[in-house]
C-alpha cells in the first residue's frame, strides 16, 4: 500500500535555524497538509495545499513558516528561525480529490523536531 | 467552527473484554468523522471514516463505530481487546466538502491499555 514517507525522522537544531522537513506524499494525491503535535497535547492543523499554493493555515502558522511544493514529489515546510515552542512532531498527510465522501487523509510517521 | 470530545483520556480493558471509546462532535454542517491510532514512534493510521453513507461504519482491526446524529456521538467500539491494540486513539472531524482541501480538527486523545 502506498505511503506518505517523512524525512528525517528526528531532527536536532539550535534556537534560531532554520529548518526543513521534508515529505514525500502519496503519488497521485492533490492535497497536502502539516499538522503538529506538541509532547502531551493534541494534534494541530499548520496549513493545506492544493495546486501550488496555500489553501488554509491556522493561527501557528505565521511568517516564520512556508510550504513549497519544489518538484512533482516532496512537499517541505520551513520554519525560518526556529524558537523553543517549535518542539513537536511535525506530521505530513496528502489525500485525493474529495468526491464529497469526505477523503480521509493518510499521514506519515512524522519527524520530531527537538530544538535547543 | 467544528470540534470533538474525546470523553476519556484513559482507558483499560481486559485482553478479550469490550473496547469503548468514546466521543462527541460539534459541526455546523454535516461532518466527515475518522478515528485514527497511533501507535508509539509511529504515525497516525487510520481505523475508519463515517461520510453519511452509512451509520455504522466497520474498520479495521475488528474496530467499528456508530455515527448518532441524535447524540451528536461516534463511540469507537471492538468485542473483543487484544493486547496489540494498546494505543492512543483519535476522534476527527472535518467539514469535507468536494473539491477542497479540508483540515482535521483532532480530539485530545485516548490511551487505550490492554492488560492480560
Amino acid at each position: 500500500e502506498p505511503e506518505v514517507t517523512q524525512t528525517p525522522s528526528h531532527q536536532v537544531t539550535q534556537m534560531g535555524q532554520e529548518v526543513i522537513l521534508r515529505c514525500v506524499p502519496i503519488s497521485n494525491h492533490l492535497y497536502f497538509y502539516w499538522y503538529r503535535q506538541i509532547l502531551g497535547q493534541k494534534v494541530e492543523f499548520l496549513v493545506s495545499f492544493y495546486n501550488n499554493e496555500i489553501s488554509e493555515k491556522s493561527e501557528i502558522f505565521d511568517d516564520q513558516f512556508s510550504v513549497e511544493r519544489p518538484d512533482g514529489s516532496n512537499f517541505t515546510l520551513k520554519i525560518r528561525s526556529t524558537k523553543l515552542e517549535d518542539s513537536a512532531m511535525y506530521f505530513c498527510a496528502s489525500s485525493d480529490r474529495d468526491r464529497g465522501g469526505g477523503q480521509p487523509q493518510h499521514f506519515g510517521d512524522g519527524t520530531r523536531l527537538s530544538i535547543l | 467552527a467544528q470540534s470533538v470530545t474525546q470523553l476519556d483520556s484513559h482507558v483499560s480493558v481486559s485482553e478479550g473484554t469490550p473496547v469503548l471509546l468514546r466521543c462527541n462532535y460539534s459541526s455546523s454542517y454535516s461532518p466527515s468523522l475518522f478515528w485514527y491510532v497511533q501507535h508509539p514512534n509511529k504515525g497516525l493510521q487510520l481505523l475508519l471514516k463515517y461520510t453519511s453513507a452509512a451509520t455504522l461504519v466497520k474498520g479495521i482491526n475488528g474496530f467499528e463505530a456508530e455515527f448518532k446524529k441524535s447524540e451528536t456521538s461516534f463511540h469507537l467500539t471492538k468485542p473483543s481487546a487484544h493486547m496489540s491494540d494498546a494505543a492512543e486513539y483519535f476522534c476527527v472531524v472535518s467539514l469535507g466538502g468536494t473539491g477542497t482541501a479540508s483540515k482535521l480538527t483532532f480530539g485530545t486523545g485516548t490511551r487505550l491499555q490492554v492488560t492480560l
